[in-house]
């Protein structure tokens, strides 16, 4: 069985523009939620998915990010214009929805720079 | 207060021997609680997950909760090179299903 993916695995960008990462979570799991890591500081989480609602957002640190999870499926996290703070590893993470244990698997993490 | 506290390391131990790792969360709420383990650059993993008070034990590793103290500790018996990592200390809400709360993790460093 596939893990979680994600894509792209960098991204370097500059102040201003725009980027989407995507992540594509194990099939079947209907929950899916985003994390970000700045360095030197904890995994944070952003957002979470229930199939396509938002559940939770109460992460996200501005309106320059928006997440998306069409069809329930995949999710996309963009940031629109990124500034300098957003640099950090953003992961992604599902569970699903009724589990013996409250498992979240994790991808491996798409690494952004903001210059 | 930081929600999920960690001693950030880094923590060396001895080929063989037991590393021990503590963490200290500030929510009273708080129902379940998760060790991940992170070689760098990598995603983190779940190597053990407890939710009542005392001892859960799963191979080399054992982990311990204790509510009232708002404490959680993972024992790793037999030290391995392989277990030099980054340790997180993760904690979720009341209904399940819900976000972690994370530490900053310990580094740990297993000397042959």
């Amino acid at each position: 069985e596939a893990g979680v993916t994600q894509f792209p695995s960098h991204s370097v960008i500059e102040k201003g523009q725009t980027v989407t990462l995507r992540c594509d979570p194990i099939s079947g799991h209907d929950n899916l939620y985003w994390y970000r890591r700045v360095m030197g500081k904890e995994i944070k989480f952003l957002l979470h998915f229930v199939k396509e609602s938002k559940q939770d957002e109460s992460g996200m640190p501005n309106n320059r990010f928006l997440a998306e999870r069409t069809g329930g499926t995949y999710s996309t996290l963009k940031v629109q214009p990124a500034e300098l703070e957003d640099s950090g590893v953003y992961f992604c993470a599902s569970s699903p929805l009724a589990g013996d244990y409250n498992e979240q698997f994790f991808g491996p993490g798409t690494r952004l720079t903001v210059l | 207060q930081k929600e999920v506290e960690q001693n950030s390391g880094p923590l060396s131990v001895p080929e063989g021997a037991i590393a021990s790792l503590n963490c200290t969360y500030s929510d009273r709420g708080s129902q379940s609680f998760f060790w991940y383990r992170q070689y760098s650059g990598k995603s983190p993993e779940l190597i053990m997950f407890i939710y009542s008070n005392g001892d859960k034990e799963d191979g080399r590793f054992t982990a311990q909760l204790n509510k009232a103290s708002q404490y959680v500790s993972l024992l790793i018996r037999d030290s391995q090179p392989s277990d030099s990592a980054t340790y997180l200390c993760a904690v979720m809400g009341f209904f399940g299903n819900e976000k972690l709360t994370f530490g900053t993790g310990t580094r740990l460093t297993i000397i042959p």
